[in-house]
C-alpha cells in the first residue's frame, strides 16, 4: 500500500545537537511539507517543496532545514538555533502541483514526536 | 492571514449519539479540508469540499461560503469516532493558503 512514512517516532536531542527526521513517500506525489504541532495549537507550516531541488520557507522555519534531493524524500533537520524543538512533527504530500495551486487533499505520516533531553 | 475557529474544542458524547462539529473562518476560501488525527497522531483527510455538502458513511460534511462556516457531522456515533477533528480552509494557491484549525477533541463513550 502507498503511504508516507515518518522514523523514527520517537526522538530526543540533547543540547546543541542537531536531529533529522526522515519522511519517506512512495505515493509519487510531486508536494511534501513538514508541520509542527504543539499541544492547543493548530498545525503550522514549517517547510515545502513542489519538485526536486526546490523547496520554499513556511510560517516558521527558523531553526530548521530541509532538502529535497528525491521525489520520494523529503528529510527535516531540526538545528541547535531551534530553541524550544519539542513538538509533534508531521510530514504530508500532495499529488501533481498544476499552475501553482495545490487544492488537494494530504496525505500524512504519522508523525515524530521530538523532546528534549 | 485566516483565523479558523472551531466548537466545541472537547466534546463527551455517549455511543450513538448525533455529533456536530463547527468551524467557521474570516477570508474568502477556495476549499476547506476536514481531518481527523488518531490518539497516536497520524492524520487522515476526511473530506475536501468547496460548496454544498459531501458524505462518506456516517460522516456529513457541509459548507456556507456566504457565512464563512462549515460543519462536520457524526451520525450514529461510536467509541471508534473518538479523535482529534481538525478544520483546515484553503485561503489561497500554494503551500501556505492552508490554516489549520486548534482541532475539536471528540470522546464517544461506550
Amino acid at each position: 500500500d502507498g503511504g508516507i512514512t515518518q522514523s523514527p517516532k520517537y526522538l530526543f536531542r540533547k543540547e546543541g545537537q542537531n536531529v533529522t527526521l526522515s519522511c519517506e513517500q512512495n505515493l509519487n506525489h510531486d508536494a511534501m511539507y513538514w508541520y509542527r504541532q504543539d499541544p492547543g495549537q493548530g498545525l503550522r507550516l514549517i517547510y515545502y517543496s513542489q519538485i526536486v531541488n526546490d523547496f520554499q520557507k513556511g510560517d516558521i522555519a527558523e531553526g530548521y532545514s530541509v532538502s529535497r534531493e528525491k521525489k520520494e524524500s523529503f528529510p527535516l533537520t531540526v538545528t541547535s538555533a531551534q530553541k524550544n524543538p519539542t513538538a509533534f512533527y508531521l510530514c504530508a504530500s500532495t499529488p501533481k502541483v498544476t499552475g501553482g495551486l495545490s487544492n488537494q487533499p494530504q496525505h500524512f505520516g504519522d508523525g515524530t514526536r521530538l523532546s528534549i533531553l | 492571514k485566516n483565523e479558523v475557529e472551531q466548537s466545541p474544542q472537547n466534546l463527551t458524547a455517549q455511543e450513538g449519539e448525533f455529533i456536530t462539529i463547527n468551524c467557521s473562518y474570516s477570508v474568502g476560501i477556495s476549499a476547506l479540508h476536514w481531518l481527523q488525527q488518531h490518539p497516536g497522531g497520524g492524520i487522515v483527510s476526511l473530506f475536501m469540499l468547496s460548496s454544498g455538502k459531501k458524505k462518506h458513511g456516517r460522516l456529513i460534511a457541509t459548507i456556507n461560503i456566504q457565512e464563512k462556516h462549515s460543519s462536520l457531522h457524526i451520525t450514529a456515533s461510536h467509541p471508534r469516532d473518538s479523535a482529534v477533528y481538525i478544520c483546515a480552509p484553503r485561503w489561497g494557491g500554494g503551500a501556505d493558503g492552508l490554516t489549520f484549525g486548534k482541532g475539536t477533541h471528540l470522546i464517544i463513550q461506550p
